[in-house]
């Protein structure tokens, strides 16, 4: 069965302190793997699609790469408008998604 | 342009009742999804469709009905509702789910069943 796993569960950093999201998976047959935001009471707005081991996309402060078995989300010298939570999904056979990793960066 | 639109933002049910929660988009997606978010777990799907005429089971379908009888609109219907079904509910919408396209999210409907 295909599974999705993001690690750390949440993550303060002091504004400026890089750091970086990690989403491990297994799924047969990968067609696409996401990332998207999530601010509190709002819904995941779509960030990146990575679709090959080797890929890399970036957006101001992130930026996302993808192996065979996991992705990372590096978040370089964040803002607190950084603070939210960040959800892997792995597109095979259905889409799944992860639990999230709740950021949190404090001025 | 509106994207996906859910209503209401906030319900509360009896055990027993039913209700139907609503989603509309105007993006002319042909897939749209049904999911629920509950705290510690990722999205799960409950039900989604690739066209209109066209619906089918995600992981959770238990409880939960929907139909697709335009391409713009998607409700699902609670039959009898439970205090299992207190969750979060997510409307999604895609260029089409035969792709890896990314998903354009409503902003949820947080439904408590006493």
């Amino acid at each position: 069965e295909d599974q999705v796993t993001q690690s750390p569960e949440a993550l303060r950093l002091q504004e400026g302190e890089s750091s970086s999201l990690n989403c491990s998976y297994t799924v047969s047959g990968l067609r696409g793997l996401f990332w998207y935001r999530q601010d509190p009471g709002k819904g995941p707005e779509f960030l990146f699609t990575l679709y090959s081991a080797g890929e890399e996309k970036e957006k101001e402060r992130l930026k996302a790469t993808l192996t065979k078995k996991e992705s990372f989300l590096h978040i370089t010298a964040p803002k607190p408008e950084d603070s939210a939570t960040y959800l892997c999904a792995v597109q095979g056979n259905d889409m799944r998604f992860g639990a999230g990793t709740r950021l949190t960066v404090k001025p | 342009n509106a994207g996906v639109t859910q209503t209401p933002k906030f319900q509360v049910l009896k055990t027993g009742q039913s209700m139907t929660l609503q989603c509309a988009q105007d993006m002319n997606h042909e897939y749209m999804s049904w999911y629920r978010q509950d705290p510690g777990m990722g999205l799960r799907l409950i039900h989604y469709s690739v066209g209109a005429g066209i619906t089918d089971q995600g992981e959770v379908p238990n409880g939960y009905n929907v139909s697709r009888s335009t391409t713009e609109d998607f409700p699902l219907r609670l039959l009898s509702a439970a205090p299992s079904q207190t969750s979060v509910y997510f409307c999604a919408s895609s260029y089409s789910g035969r792709r890896s396209s990314p998903l354009h999210f409503g902003n949820g409907t947080r439904l408590t069943v006493t």
